[in-house]
């Protein structure tokens, strides 16, 4: 089983609408992360957390909130989706020790 | 501000043919350096790390040495397969830091 899951896989909406993507870890993990990719441009921070109480804000929080339910739980919610949040969106976790990062699979997201 | 700047792909090339993709960095302080290999559909893996100057990172053939006299980190392997196509990123994370710098991912074609 992977050890980080992402939900939905793939997902299209359309501008306006409210949608949140899910985020699973089995790593025993406290911290975990939020990224976008676009093409030409590699992964952006949205939001990390690292633990259950402290939630911050990344390089491109605007138009993005989370919410950390569990140690193993990080939700990703786009409260009024637009097109330019069309992206691939991955979330990492990693231990306070070594800092190394694990990627999910990612999720797809399409804006009309 | 820290950065990671890679070649430009996508990279083609035949079996059994030598592979480096160029990545250079700037960084204040000691930076950790990373490759990750992204195959299609599926998240980043962690290909291999160096810590401190001088340090080479080694997996499945792929190596890169932290050349820190000129804030390089290429890698290279000496025989791919086709089997190695994916979009690899250079990385580095800041010196004492959770934060992880990404650069735009280099996709490798290997033909059979």
């Amino acid at each position: 089983d992977a050890d980080v899951t992402q939900t939905p896989r793939n997902r299209i909406t359309k501008t306006g609408k409210r949608i949140m993507l899910e985020c699973s870890q089995t790593k025993g993990h406290d911290r975990m992360y939020w990224y976008r990719q676009d093409p030409g441009l590699g992964l952006r921070l949205i939001y990390y957390s690292f633990d259950v109480k402290d939630i911050n804000k990344g390089e491109i929080s605007d138009g993005y909130s989370v919410s950390r339910q569990a140690q193993a739980k990080f939700s990703l919610s786009l409260e009024s989706a637009i097109p330019n949040q069309t992206a691939l969106y991955f979330c990492a976790t990693s231990d306070a020790a070594s800092y190394e990062q694990y990627f999910g699979p990612g999720t797809r997201l399409t804006v009309t | 501000g820290d950065s990671v700047t890679q070649m430009e792909g996508p990279v083609t090339l035949s079996e059994e043919a030598f592979l480096t993709i160029n990545c250079t960095y700037t960084a204040t302080g000691y930076p950790s350096l990373f490759w990750y290999v992204q195959y299609p559909g599926e998240g980043l893996q962690l290909l291999l790390k160096a810590t401190k100057a001088d340090d080479k990172g080694s997996n499945k053939g792929f190596e890169a040495t932290y050349r820190k006299e000129t804030t390089s980190f290429h890698l290279e392997k000496g025989s791919v397969q086709v089997s190695d196509s994916a979009v690899y990123f250079c990385a580095l994370r800041v010196a004492g830091t959770y934060k992880y710098i990404f650069g735009t991912g280099t996709r490798l074609k290997v033909l059979a």
